[in-house]
């Protein structure tokens, strides 16, 4: 199973929007509505931001949303701040026999 | 409150085992399954596997199959991942995690557990 491909790197200025896309297959991203985005600062833990393609963990910023279309999830971060900047990856149940599929990571800079 | 707590650093010669354990608390351990993940420097997230503290069952990711074992122990909410035959590719932090609720995510991480192998 590959790992779902994303953007190794997005910027944007704070206060601006970006969006992180996470391409998968139809055995992963297009068959489950099941895509969750983690957020990594460096040497810390991922954190949850969004689960099921679009609902938010207690705690987390509604300035991240997600969404998803055909084989392609995606993560919009609105009102950069320059506590956004860290690494984001997403993930994707794939199945019984698979069961989970992570992106390649995502380098968020607030410039 | 929640929390995973695993154990220290290891620094392993290439052709040994590992074991590492991830102590859970502030919920009800059996409840939950836990899930290993590694990230090698540098590098992205890789799934290893799951098992399921009622039962014991497991489910390891094929890249690990063979190589990886889960276990736990109820009596202190403990859970842990022994990596066998170790490469130095296998140098990596290993994290476990909780799965959510009803929900196929990851709400939950403990603070990593570094492991270097090293001749």
């Amino acid at each position: 199973q590959s790992a779902l491909t994303q953007p190794a790197s997005v910027s944007g200025s704070p206060g601006q929007s970006i969006t992180i896309s996470c391409t998968g297959t139809s055995s992963d991203v297009g068959s489950y509505n099941l895509v969750s985005w983690y957020q990594q600062h460096p040497g810390k833990a991922p954190k949850l931001m969004i689960y099921e393609v679009s609902k938010w963990p207690s705690g987390v910023s509604n300035r991240f949303s997600g969404s998803k279309s055909g084989n392609t999830a995606s993560l919009t971060i609105s009102g950069l701040q320059a506590e956004d900047e860290a690494d984001y990856y997403c993930c994707s149940y794939a199945g019984s026999s698979t069961n989970y599929v992570f992106g390649t990571g995502t380098k968020v800079t607030v410039l | 409150q929640v929390q995973l707590v695993q154990s220290g650093a290891e620094v392993k010669k290439p052709g040994a085992s590992v074991k590492v354990s991830c102590k859970a608390s502030g919920f009800t351990f059996t409840g939950y399954f836990i899930h290993w993940v590694q990230q090698a420097p540098g590098q992205g997230l890789e799934w290893m596997g799951w098992i399921n503290p009622n039962s014991g069952a497991t489910n390891y990711a094929q890249n690990f199959q063979g190589r990886v074992t889960m276990t736990r122990d109820t009596s202190i909410s403990t859970a842990y991942m022994e990596l066998s035959t170790l490469r130095s590719d296998d140098t990596a932090i290993y994290y476990c995690a909780r799965r959510s609720s009803g929900s196929y995510s990851f709400d939950y991480w403990g603070q990593g557990t570094l492991v270097t192998v090293s001749s």
